[in-house]
């Protein structure tokens, strides 16, 4: 069952925490993305990669890290250096840049 | 700065009527234009690309325009049901390195 994973579902942090966001291909997907998606607003890109080894800073890459060692993972850390990481993580894979995109279901981070 | 602008926020309209959304964008020259579809709670869904070169695309009750001179895109759904409340995207590739998104419409299809 081909697809895209994203693990877990919703995650609770305390304030000043690292969190690493779970991101998993089997499609064969080169590229893969990170967005942030807050209440009202529209998607976000924070991090992209386009090949194993190498990723791109999106337009609110501050307070995130990535890294992409495995061409089917590509997992987002949130910092204590994100001021407000309280949002909707989505995480999407295209066969390159520029086509369709295929989207995990979602993490729902909340930090208190 | 590039910009990308979807009609409104929200779009109501009756069962069986069409419903068209609208996207407009600034300071791009897209290569191609995609729609998807987002449920709440949920990661958005591809429905259609269509190419600069291209003028229409259809995929059954679906029907996508791009106009480059306008800079404008429509998405237009025939014999709209229920099931098609749902919020929808357009999305814009970036001097082909990324997508860039709307901020999306939220349609609510009336029984």
């Amino acid at each position: 069952d081909g697809g895209i994973t994203q693990s877990p579902k919703y995650l609770f942090r305390k304030e000043g925490q690292n969190v690493t966001l779970s991101c998993e291909q089997n499609l064969n997907h080169d590229a893969m993305y990170w967005y942030r998606q807050d209440p009202g607003q529209g998607l976000r890109l924070i991090y992209y990669s386009q090949i194993v080894n190498d990723f791109q800073k999106g337009d609110i890459a501050e307070g995130y890290s990535v890294s992409r060692e495995k061409k089917e993972s590509f997992p987002l850390t949130v910092t204590s250096a994100q001021k407000n990481p309280t949002a909707f993580y989505l995480c999407a894979s295209s066969t390159s840049i520029g086509n369709e995109q295929y989207f995990g279901p979602g993490t729902r981070l909340t930090v208190t | 700065s590039q910009k990308i602008e979807q009609n409104s926020e929200a779009l109501n309209i009756q069962e069986g009527k069409t419903a068209t959304l609208t996207c407009n964008y600034t300071n791009y020259s897209p290569a191609y234009l995609q729609w998807y579809r987002q449920d709440p709670g949920r990661g958005p869904v591809f429905l259609l690309l269509i190419r600069e070169n291209e003028k229409e695309k259809r995929k059954e009750r679906l029907k996508v325009t791009f106009d480059t001179t306008l800079k404008q895109s429509l998405f237009h759904i025939t014999a709209s049901q229920p099931a098609d409340s749902a919020t929808y995207l357009c999305a814009l590739d970036r001097n082909n390195n990324d997508m860039r998104f709307g901020a999306g419409t939220r349609l609510t299809v009336k029984p």
